[in-house]
């Protein structure tokens, strides 16, 4: 079945760094990919998203890249703030309203 | 506009007794889940609904756990009896006004304690 690795599942960066966090999928069928920040007892917020028909896509600090032949996709923040403390989860699904098949989380720590 | 409801927040119970847990979604919403997390992992589904027909509960286990969807809105989600293994965050999500889409928004989940 669908398989999504997420790494790395902690990471700890300086006010100001990036942080980068990397998932890879297993069932090429999947076109859809989120990326969603859940605080300590929150729910999981959609942050961003990015469908297969684009490689790129970026909303301020936080951007998304795919490449559909490695079958891998990526989270970039720039300039973090110690408010982008959170675990991050990428997910994939397949299809408008498939099941999203999540990661395992990223703990992303960052220090001021 | 109001973002996906559930209830209760918290609850703890003892194996072997039942539990169900409610979720209102976005109005309008089409497509409804329930996830499972478990502490320290991603979200599982454990069944999708479009209106009030299931799409996928492949990973129900039906032998405890069942769900509704009455009239295509609210759903109800119910485990009898209740192990310790099913200590976990139950979160509701929903999708699609009218018609499928792919983004999906989460509720505030139900804290399940198994004792």
């Amino acid at each position: 079945g669908e398989n999504v690795e997420q790494h790395p599942s902690t990471l700890s960066v300086q006010e100001g760094d990036s942080a980068v966090i990397k998932c890879t999928y297993s069932d090429s069928a999947s076109n859809y990919f989120p990326w969603y920040k859940q605080e300590l007892g929150k729910r999981p917020q959609l942050i961003i998203d990015i469908r297969s028909n684009v490689g790129e896509k970026k909303d301020q600090r936080i951007a998304v890249t795919l490449n559909k032949t490695a079958k891998h996709f990526s989270l970039h923040i720039t300039e973090t703030q110690p408010e982008d403390s959170a675990v991050y989860f990428c997910a994939a699904s397949i299809g408008q309203g498939g099941k999203l098949i999540f990661g395992q989380g990223t703990e992303l720590s960052v220090k001021p | 506009e109001a973002g996906v409801a559930q209830s209760p927040r918290y609850k703890i119970i003892e194996k072997r007794q039942s539990v169900a847990f409610w979720c209102n979604p976005i109005s309008g919403h089409a497509t409804l889940y329930w996830y499972q997390q478990i502490l320290g992992q991603g979200p599982k589904l454990l069944i999708q609904f479009q209106n009030n027909g299931v799409v996928d509960d492949s990973q129900l286990p039906k032998d405890r756990f069942s769900a509704e969807r009455l009239k295509g809105v609210d759903s109800t989600l119910k485990i009898q009896p209740a192990k310790l293994e099913d200590s976990a965050v139950y979160l509701c999500a929903s999708s699609g006004r009218q018609i499928p889409s792919y983004e999906q928004y989460f509720g505030p989940g139900t804290r399940l304690t198994v004792t």
